[in-house]
């Protein structure tokens, strides 16, 4: 248990569907991320949440929409999604005590997202 | 090529065996990270040396940076099968902002 909390698990979605993805920490940190990781690639930073403003949107495609209505949840909203979308999108947090230092990341277990 | 490489991409060893991972970047660090993950599961953190920081010891874990080379190595000793994972390396770069650049890992696979 890392204190970091993903829903749903595992989701599979058509490419005309809209679905969320849920983050929530209970850690008290000030930035959220969300992170894609496709297999035989390095994890890909998609989105980064200082005290809830977005401070790096890191050339995602539009159907992608990240919400953070306060610091401790994190949503994902898809609309859509292509097959090449189909990963696992981890959710993460840490509390950043230096401005432009990341300090340790706190994940979630992560959603298996399948775009059929 | 990626800030962050690791190598070997996979390395497989017996139990009680030590493990050396190894790391590199390319440009100036705040820090270097490396965290663990098991199949389809979440990152967990491991270990964070600073940029003035050359050694860093965690129970079985070893870490070294040297920055003249832009390289790092994680040394498991004494592994267990349940050491068996993926293991990365991130960078926290000077420019970078509120970022970590991950490696590919490297996969261990760690024999009964």
């Amino acid at each position: 248990e890392t204190g970091v909390t993903q829903t749903p698990r595992h989701l599979v979605m058509g490419m005309t569907n809209k679905k969320s993805l849920k983050c929530e920490q209970h850690l008290g940190h000030n930035a959220m991320y969300w992170y894609k990781q496709s297999a035989k690639k390095p994890l890909e930073l998609m989105f980064v949440y200082n005290f809830k403003e977005q401070t790096e949107n890191n050339s995602v495609p539009s159907r992608f929409s990240p919400e953070c209505p306060n610091s401790s949840h994190l949503f994902l909203h898809l609309h859509t999604l292509q097959p090449e979308d189909s990963a696992l999108y981890l959710c993460a947090s840490s509390q950043e005590v230096l401005a432009g230092r990341t300090g340790e990341l706190f994940f979630g277990e992560g959603s298996r997202l399948t775009v059929l | 090529s990626q800030q962050g490489e690791e190598d070997p991409q996979a390395l497989s060893i017996q139990e009680g065996e030590n493990a050396t991972m190894n790391c590199s970047y390319k440009t100036s660090i705040n820090n270097l990270q490396w965290y663990r993950q098991n199949s389809g599961r979440g990152l967990v953190h491991l270990i964070l040396i600073r940029s003035n920081e050359r050694e860093k010891h965690s129970g079985r874990l070893r870490v070294t940076l040297d920055t003249s080379k832009k390289s790092s190595s994680l040394l498991i000793t004494a592994s267990r099968a349940a050491d068996t994972a993926s293991y990365f390396c991130a960078t926290d770069q000077e420019t970078s902002g509120s970022r970590l650049t991950f490696g590919e890992g490297t996969q261990l696979t760690v024999n009964p």
